[in-house]
């Protein structure tokens, strides 16, 4: 039971443009939801994340943006450059209590950027 | 700061064999976490350590223990491996949320990562 799905495993976008991933959930419980990114070798970084009573976040040139009806999130990354290549992953969370910490990680896109 | 360490950074092993994963961090942070990365899963859970002397199962738990041996340091072992565990496994960390739910969260910090080869 795939409870974060990333249906793209990979996207191939050319410097300078915007490039978007998405990211779908089902368990409407989550309340909190991140974005890590990952180089090959290297543990996953966090990148920016997105609580439910937002429908936006901006830093940079990063946006993660939440449809909590469609349960569906999506980051854009405006412009794209080529050290953005990378495994994009998105996580969810129920937030606190028992639930506090317990990062439910979607599969990971494989973004390139062309110079 | 070294942030977090796992080590080693390579094993191979033969179906059968034990071993036991390292993580430390020197973040002052309470909870500490164990995943495994499989190719097309993601990251998957296996244990977890909300605070010193506390643990308790992730996603998927069997074949693997745990010791939260102190604040700092939080270990994984595989009493018999298996090449189902062949993979790559990250420890984190992250401090507590303070702010309380729905509000600021703070991030988790993975270590890099021990590629692990079960033959």
């Amino acid at each position: 039971d795939q409870q974060v799905k990333q249906n793209s495993p990979s996207l191939s976008v050319q410097e300078g443009r915007i490039s978007i991933l998405n990211c779908d959930y089902t368990n409407s419980m989550f309340d909190y939801f991140l974005w890590y990114k990952k180089y090959p070798a290297e543990g996953p970084t966090f990148l920016i994340s997105i609580s439910s009573i937002k429908d936006k976040n901006e830093d940079g040139r990063f946006t993660v943006f939440l449809n909590k009806s469609a349960k569906h999130l999506s980051l854009h990354i405006v412009p794209s450059q080529p050290g953005d290549s990378a495994v994009y992953f998105c996580a969810a969370t129920a937030g606190g209590g028992t639930s506090y910490g317990k990062l439910t990680f979607g599969q990971g896109t494989i973004l390139t950027v062309h110079p | 700061n070294a942030g977090v360490t796992q080590t080693p950074k390579f094993q191979v092993l033969k179906t059968g064999q034990s071993m036991t994963l390292q993580c430390a961090q020197d973040m002052n942070h309470n909870s500490m976490y164990w995943y495994r990365q499989d190719p097309g899963m993601g990251l998957r859970l296996i244990y977890y350590s909300a605070s010193e002397g506390t643990t308790d199962k992730g996603e998927v738990p069997n074949g693997y223990n745990v010791s939260r041996l102190n604040k700092r340091e939080f270990s994984l072992r595989l009493e018999s491996a298996a090449p189902s565990q062949t993979s790559v496994y990250f420890c984190a960390t992250q401090g507590e949320d303070v702010s309380g739910p729905g509000s600021s969260y703070n991030e988790q910090f993975f270590g890099p990562g021990t590629r692990l080869t079960v033959l």
